[in-house]
């Protein structure tokens, strides 16, 4: 199906331990997205990307990494999971003609 | 200080009421964007702007940029309107999202 995909919806994770959360769309918009919604705090940028291979710091991006190898997937990874770190996680693309499409969003729990 | 300030926090409405939620933003932008999230449910784009006003059904998106300001409307509001409804705008290669605005649609 076309569109954007999240995987997994959920995950329970150990604290200190590697934690990768997919994503990947089916259109080759140039800008992808990394968010953490919270209580509180609304959305907030992780990491975005303008295209493969080019990659920056959002606003709370201490504890993830990203890559962008190829243009569909934005993996994120947290090396060393926190309890600070549960939280839901929306990927998002841009493109300049639809605007922003969300991801279903994995909902992150780090005990 | 945040970059972009939603008003209100919350409100609630009787079903049929026109609303009104407001954002202001102290940048220079490429774009504003509307988005819905409903309980529990993801986020969906409604508008994308830069300038004037669009009108989708029952939702009208309008933005002034010289007052950097921009207003969604509702008419004839329903309960499945009951959603949070957040701002955001880019300028260049930065983006910033409001907190959002929390509706709630009483039949």
């Amino acid at each position: 199906d076309a569109g954007i995909t999240q995987s997994p919806r959920y995950k329970i994770t150990e604290t200190g331990r590697q934690v990768t959360l997919m994503c990947h769309q089916t259109w080759s918009h140039s800008y992808m997205f990394w968010y953490r919604q919270d209580l509180g705090h609304g959305l907030r940028l992780i990491y975005y990307s303008a295209a493969a291979d080019i990659t920056d710091k959002g606003e709370v991006p201490d504890g993830y990494v990203v890559s962008r190898s190829k243009t569909e997937n934005f993996p994120l990874t947290l090396e060393s999971a926190t309890r600070s770190q549960t939280s839901v996680y929306f990927c998002a693309t841009r493109s300049s003609r639809v605007g922003y499409t969300f991801g279903s969003g994995t909902r992150l729990t780090v005990v | 200080k945040n970059e972009v300030e939603q008003s209100p926090q919350n409100l609630t409405a009787q079903e049929g009421e026109f609303i009104t939620i407001n954002c202001s933003y102290s940048v220079g932008i490429s774009a504003l964007h509307w988005l819905q999230q409903h309980p529990g449910g993801g986020i969906v784009s409604l508008f994308m702007l830069s300038s004037g006003k669009k009108k989708h059904g029952r939702l009208i998106a309008t933005i002034n940029i010289q007052e950097k300001h921009s207003s969604l409307h509702i008419t004839a509001s329903h309960p499945r309107d009951s959603a949070v409804y957040i701002c955001a705008v880019n300028t260049g290669n930065q983006f910033y999202f409001g907190t959002g605005t929390s509706l709630t649609v009483i039949p």
